[in-house]
Protein backbone atom coordinates (compact mmCIF):
# COMPACT_ATOMS: atom_id res chain seq x y z
CA UNK A 1 0.00 0.00 0.00
CA UNK A 2 1.69 3.58 -1.12
CA UNK A 3 2.42 5.90 2.27
CA UNK A 4 4.05 8.55 2.88
CA UNK A 5 7.78 9.03 3.79
CA UNK A 6 9.84 11.62 5.45
CA UNK A 7 13.07 11.79 5.71
CA UNK A 8 14.97 11.83 8.21
CA UNK A 9 13.62 10.63 11.25
CA UNK A 10 15.48 12.49 13.60
CA UNK A 11 16.87 15.81 12.79
CA UNK A 12 19.39 17.53 15.49
CA UNK A 13 20.60 21.46 15.30
CA UNK A 14 21.67 23.84 17.00
CA UNK A 15 19.87 26.88 17.62
CA UNK A 16 20.14 29.66 13.97
CA UNK A 17 20.57 27.03 11.83
CA UNK A 18 18.37 26.11 8.91
CA UNK A 19 16.74 22.77 8.32
CA UNK A 20 15.20 21.26 5.70
CA UNK A 21 12.93 18.23 6.33
CA UNK A 22 12.27 16.16 3.16
CA UNK A 23 8.48 13.99 2.42
CA UNK A 24 8.12 12.40 -0.17
CA UNK A 25 3.84 12.28 -1.05
CA UNK A 26 1.94 9.59 -1.97
CA UNK A 27 2.26 9.51 -5.73
CA UNK A 28 -1.35 10.52 -6.89
CA UNK A 29 -1.97 12.80 -4.48
CA UNK A 30 -2.54 16.30 -5.51
CA UNK A 31 -2.63 18.35 -1.59
CA UNK A 32 0.39 18.55 0.40
CA UNK A 33 0.63 19.42 3.91
CA UNK A 34 3.10 20.07 7.00
CA UNK A 35 1.70 19.39 10.69
CA UNK A 36 4.09 20.07 14.00
CA UNK A 37 3.26 18.10 17.34
CA UNK A 38 5.26 19.54 20.00
CA UNK A 39 6.13 16.78 22.74
CA UNK A 40 2.90 15.92 24.91
CA UNK A 41 0.71 18.18 23.18
CA UNK A 42 -2.00 18.14 20.08
CA UNK A 43 -1.20 17.68 16.23
CA UNK A 44 -1.08 21.42 14.93
CA UNK A 45 -1.54 22.67 11.58
CA UNK A 46 1.05 24.57 10.08
CA UNK A 47 0.51 24.96 5.99
CA UNK A 48 -1.06 23.50 3.25
CA UNK A 49 0.24 23.55 -0.46
CA UNK A 50 -1.28 22.73 -3.85
CA UNK A 51 -0.57 23.30 -7.68
CA UNK A 52 2.67 24.50 -6.27
CA UNK A 53 2.03 27.19 -3.71
CA UNK A 54 0.88 27.69 -0.38
CA UNK A 55 -3.04 27.34 -0.28
CA UNK A 56 -3.30 28.11 3.56
CA UNK A 57 -1.31 28.75 6.55
CA UNK A 58 -1.28 28.88 10.20
CA UNK A 59 0.01 31.80 12.40
CA UNK A 60 2.74 29.50 13.26
CA UNK A 61 4.23 29.54 10.13
CA UNK A 62 6.10 32.79 9.93
CA UNK A 63 8.57 34.21 7.66
CA UNK A 64 11.06 31.54 9.59
CA UNK A 65 9.34 28.39 7.30
CA UNK A 66 9.18 27.97 3.97
CA UNK A 67 7.85 25.10 2.02
CA UNK A 68 9.19 23.78 -1.74
CA UNK A 69 7.69 20.74 -4.18
CA UNK A 70 11.15 20.67 -5.90
CA UNK A 71 10.70 18.23 -7.93
CA UNK A 72 7.82 16.17 -9.20
CA UNK A 73 8.00 13.88 -6.24
CA UNK A 74 9.61 15.31 -2.78
CA UNK A 75 8.09 18.26 -0.59
CA UNK A 76 10.02 20.46 2.04
CA UNK A 77 9.58 22.05 4.71
CA UNK A 78 12.60 24.68 5.37
CA UNK A 79 13.42 26.63 8.94
CA UNK A 80 15.63 29.31 8.20
CA UNK A 81 16.56 30.09 11.75
CA UNK A 82 15.44 27.30 14.25
CA UNK A 83 14.62 28.32 17.74
CA UNK A 84 14.92 26.11 20.54
CA UNK A 85 10.60 25.98 20.49
CA UNK A 86 10.84 24.50 17.28
CA UNK A 87 11.84 21.61 18.79
CA UNK A 88 8.92 18.80 17.76
CA UNK A 89 7.51 16.06 15.43
CA UNK A 90 7.13 17.14 12.01
CA UNK A 91 4.85 14.96 10.01
CA UNK A 92 4.14 15.24 6.44
CA UNK A 93 0.62 14.38 4.78
CA UNK A 94 -0.74 14.14 1.69
CA UNK A 95 -4.53 13.96 0.13
CA UNK A 96 -6.03 12.82 -3.07
CA UNK A 97 -8.66 15.44 -3.59
CA UNK A 98 -9.33 16.35 -6.68
CA UNK A 99 -10.42 19.90 -5.53
CA UNK A 100 -13.47 19.27 -5.00
CA UNK A 101 -16.01 19.17 -2.19
CA UNK A 102 -18.51 17.32 -0.81
CA UNK A 103 -20.21 14.42 1.20
CA UNK A 104 -19.41 12.05 -1.55
CA UNK A 105 -15.76 12.89 -1.77
CA UNK A 106 -14.05 10.96 1.04
CA UNK A 107 -10.49 12.15 0.55
CA UNK A 108 -8.70 12.51 3.79
CA UNK A 109 -5.38 13.39 4.66
CA UNK A 110 -2.28 10.57 5.18
CA UNK A 111 0.33 11.27 7.56
CA UNK A 112 3.93 9.85 7.17
CA UNK A 113 6.07 8.84 9.85
CA UNK A 114 7.21 11.97 11.04
CA UNK A 115 10.68 13.51 11.82
CA UNK A 116 12.00 14.46 15.43
CA UNK A 117 13.42 17.98 15.16
CA UNK A 118 15.67 18.70 18.03
CA UNK A 119 17.00 22.04 18.33
CA UNK A 120 19.83 22.40 20.80
CA UNK B 1 -12.98 27.50 25.15
CA UNK B 2 -10.98 24.54 23.44
CA UNK B 3 -12.03 24.01 19.62
CA UNK B 4 -11.78 20.54 19.96
CA UNK B 5 -11.84 18.58 23.57
CA UNK B 6 -10.39 15.21 24.31
CA UNK B 7 -9.97 13.47 27.34
CA UNK B 8 -6.15 13.07 27.70
CA UNK B 9 -6.72 9.58 29.63
CA UNK B 10 -4.54 7.75 30.38
CA UNK B 11 -7.31 4.76 29.88
CA UNK B 12 -6.50 1.60 30.61
CA UNK B 13 -8.85 -1.45 30.13
CA UNK B 14 -8.93 -5.27 30.09
CA UNK B 15 -8.46 -7.58 26.55
CA UNK B 16 -11.66 -7.86 25.45
CA UNK B 17 -13.45 -4.82 26.79
CA UNK B 18 -15.60 -2.77 25.21
CA UNK B 19 -13.62 1.07 24.85
CA UNK B 20 -15.69 4.28 24.10
CA UNK B 21 -13.39 7.28 23.10
CA UNK B 22 -14.50 10.79 22.91
CA UNK B 23 -14.43 14.36 21.70
CA UNK B 24 -16.45 17.48 22.16
CA UNK B 25 -15.71 20.29 19.72
CA UNK B 26 -16.94 24.23 19.78
CA UNK B 27 -16.99 24.90 16.31
CA UNK B 28 -20.31 24.19 14.75
CA UNK B 29 -18.57 24.48 11.11
CA UNK B 30 -17.38 20.87 11.41
CA UNK B 31 -18.55 18.61 9.05
CA UNK B 32 -15.92 16.29 8.47
CA UNK B 33 -14.94 13.77 10.96
CA UNK B 34 -11.84 11.25 11.97
CA UNK B 35 -10.20 9.58 14.15
CA UNK B 36 -7.06 8.36 13.87
CA UNK B 37 -4.43 5.72 15.96
CA UNK B 38 -0.84 6.78 16.77
CA UNK B 39 1.69 4.20 17.81
CA UNK B 40 4.15 5.78 20.21
CA UNK B 41 6.45 8.04 17.92
CA UNK B 42 4.94 7.36 14.96
CA UNK B 43 2.46 8.92 12.38
CA UNK B 44 -0.95 9.24 12.89
CA UNK B 45 -2.90 6.53 10.73
CA UNK B 46 -6.04 7.23 9.64
CA UNK B 47 -8.61 4.69 11.48
CA UNK B 48 -11.97 5.96 10.64
CA UNK B 49 -13.69 8.83 8.48
CA UNK B 50 -17.59 10.21 8.66
CA UNK B 51 -19.30 12.80 7.09
CA UNK B 52 -21.67 15.33 9.14
CA UNK B 53 -23.78 12.98 11.83
CA UNK B 54 -24.44 9.07 12.14
CA UNK B 55 -22.96 5.88 12.90
CA UNK B 56 -20.13 4.32 10.66
CA UNK B 57 -18.48 0.86 11.32
CA UNK B 58 -15.42 -0.82 9.92
CA UNK B 59 -14.90 -4.14 11.95
CA UNK B 60 -14.50 -3.98 15.96
CA UNK B 61 -14.29 -0.06 15.24
CA UNK B 62 -17.63 1.78 15.18
CA UNK B 63 -17.56 6.19 15.11
CA UNK B 64 -20.48 7.66 16.18
CA UNK B 65 -21.37 11.75 15.42
CA UNK B 66 -23.60 13.82 17.19
CA UNK B 67 -23.89 17.31 15.43
CA UNK B 68 -26.89 18.65 17.92
CA UNK B 69 -24.46 17.93 21.08
CA UNK B 70 -21.08 18.51 19.01
CA UNK B 71 -20.26 15.25 20.76
CA UNK B 72 -17.76 12.62 18.33
CA UNK B 73 -17.25 8.43 19.64
CA UNK B 74 -14.63 6.18 18.96
CA UNK B 75 -16.00 2.87 19.70
CA UNK B 76 -13.84 -0.69 20.15
CA UNK B 77 -15.43 -4.05 20.09
CA UNK B 78 -13.41 -7.25 21.59
CA UNK B 79 -10.30 -4.51 22.27
CA UNK B 80 -6.72 -6.11 21.69
CA UNK B 81 -3.26 -5.32 23.08
CA UNK B 82 -2.41 -4.15 19.60
CA UNK B 83 -4.79 -1.57 20.00
CA UNK B 84 -2.78 -0.04 22.59
CA UNK B 85 -1.80 3.28 21.43
CA UNK B 86 -3.26 7.08 21.00
CA UNK B 87 -6.06 7.87 19.80
CA UNK B 88 -6.46 11.32 18.40
CA UNK B 89 -9.91 12.52 16.75
CA UNK B 90 -9.56 14.89 14.00
CA UNK B 91 -12.20 17.49 11.70
CA UNK B 92 -12.70 19.80 9.62
CA UNK B 93 -15.45 21.82 8.01
CA UNK B 94 -14.94 20.81 4.60
CA UNK B 95 -13.42 18.05 2.82
CA UNK B 96 -11.61 20.39 0.10
CA UNK B 97 -8.38 19.84 -0.52
CA UNK B 98 -7.05 22.51 1.34
CA UNK B 99 -9.13 22.37 4.39
CA UNK B 100 -6.63 22.22 7.75
CA UNK B 101 -7.62 19.24 10.22
CA UNK B 102 -7.84 20.26 13.87
CA UNK B 103 -7.17 17.72 16.29
CA UNK B 104 -7.89 16.91 19.68
CA UNK B 105 -5.00 16.40 22.30
CA UNK B 106 -5.37 12.28 22.11
CA UNK B 107 -6.57 9.89 24.30
CA UNK B 108 -3.91 7.07 25.05
CA UNK B 109 -5.24 3.76 25.28
CA UNK B 110 -3.87 0.31 27.10
CA UNK B 111 -5.26 -2.60 26.46
CA UNK B 112 -4.36 -4.85 29.81
CA UNK B 113 -3.92 -8.85 28.44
Amino acid sequence: EPEVTQTPSHQVTQMGQEVILRCVPISNHLYFYWYRQILGQKVEFLVSFYNNEISEKSEIFDDQFSVERPDGSNFTLKIRSTKLEDSAMYFCASNPNSGTSGRLHTDTQYFGPGTRLTVL
Amino acid sequence: QKEVEQDPGPLSVPEGAIVSLNCTYSNSAFQYFMWYRQYSRKGPELLMYTYSSGNKEDGRFTAQVDKSSKYISLFIRDSQPSDSATYLCAMSSSNFGNEKLTFGTGTRLTIIP
